[in-house]
């Protein structure tokens, strides 16, 4: 069975400051993909970005990037410069060996993130 | 715009009845999901969709029923069945996927979800 860890239920962080969102994920798949979300508190889930397995660069985009670790099973969210919109709920998820060609995540219980002036 | 819409945003249910949860996405997408999502947690599975006129369950889909009769719909119905409903709920669509992971056939997309109370 997959399994996502999120160990940090809520995290500050002071604007225009640089925070790590800490994920480790636990497959026996060779090909799976990862996946960071955004949920503020209107509750919409925001794709921010994805690393897949065979990959061989971090992923980034915009103020996001990932530092993906294979044999740590690691693959942490950076985001640089905070903004106080940033302040949410960030989920880490991966993708489940489809059996059909469903795409199946598995989530993490979240990180709280707040961003203080 | 596409997107992905679900409405109600709120609902109220008294115990023993059922209620029907809209989803719609006009991405022209093949897979379709439903998440439930509880106060400080993940989200967790209650059924997907591949294609139309098929679907299968998740991790907790007891006390609930689907229907995927077009495409672009995939409506939730929680059910009387369902001893503990008042939840978020979450709507999603993708891709379909080839197997292989990636960013474009993987990636979910995420209706505003429904929140469900039951009085």
């Amino acid at each position: 069975a997959q399994k996502i860890t999120q160990t940090q239920p809520g995290m500050f962080v002071q604007e225009k400051e640089a925070v790590t969102l800490d994920c480790t994920y636990d497959t026996s798949d060779q090909s799976y993909g990862l996946f960071w979300y955004k949920q503020p508190s209107s509750g919409e889930m925001i794709f921010l970005i994805y690393q897949g397995s065979y990959d061989e660069q971090n992923a980034t985009e915009g103020r996001y990037s990932l530092n993906f670790q294979k044999a740590r099973k690691s693959a942490n969210l950076v985001i640089s410069a905070s903004q106080l919109g940033d302040s949410a709920m960030y989920f880490c998820a991966m993708r489940e060996l489809p059996t059909g060609t469903a795409s199946k995540l598995t989530f993490g219980t979240g990180t709280r993130l707040q961003v203080t002036l | 715009d596409g997107g992905i819409t679900q409405s109600p945003k709120y609902l109220f249910r008294k115990e023993g009845q059922n209620v029907t949860l809209s989803c719609e996405q006009n991405l022209n997408h093949d897979a379709m999901y439903w998440y439930r999502q509880d106060p400080g947690q993940g989200l967790r599975l209650i059924y997907y969709s591949q294609i139309v006129n098929d679907f299968q369950k998740g991790d907790i889909a007891e006390g609930y029923s689907v229907s995927r009769e077009k495409k672009e719909s995939f409506p939730l119905t929680v059910t009387s069945a369902q001893k503990n409903p008042t939840a978020f709920y979450l709507c999603a669509s993708s891709l379909k996927t080839s197997g292989r992971a990636s960013l474009s056939t993987d990636t979910q997309y995420f209706g505003p979800g429904t929140r469900l109370t039951v009085l």
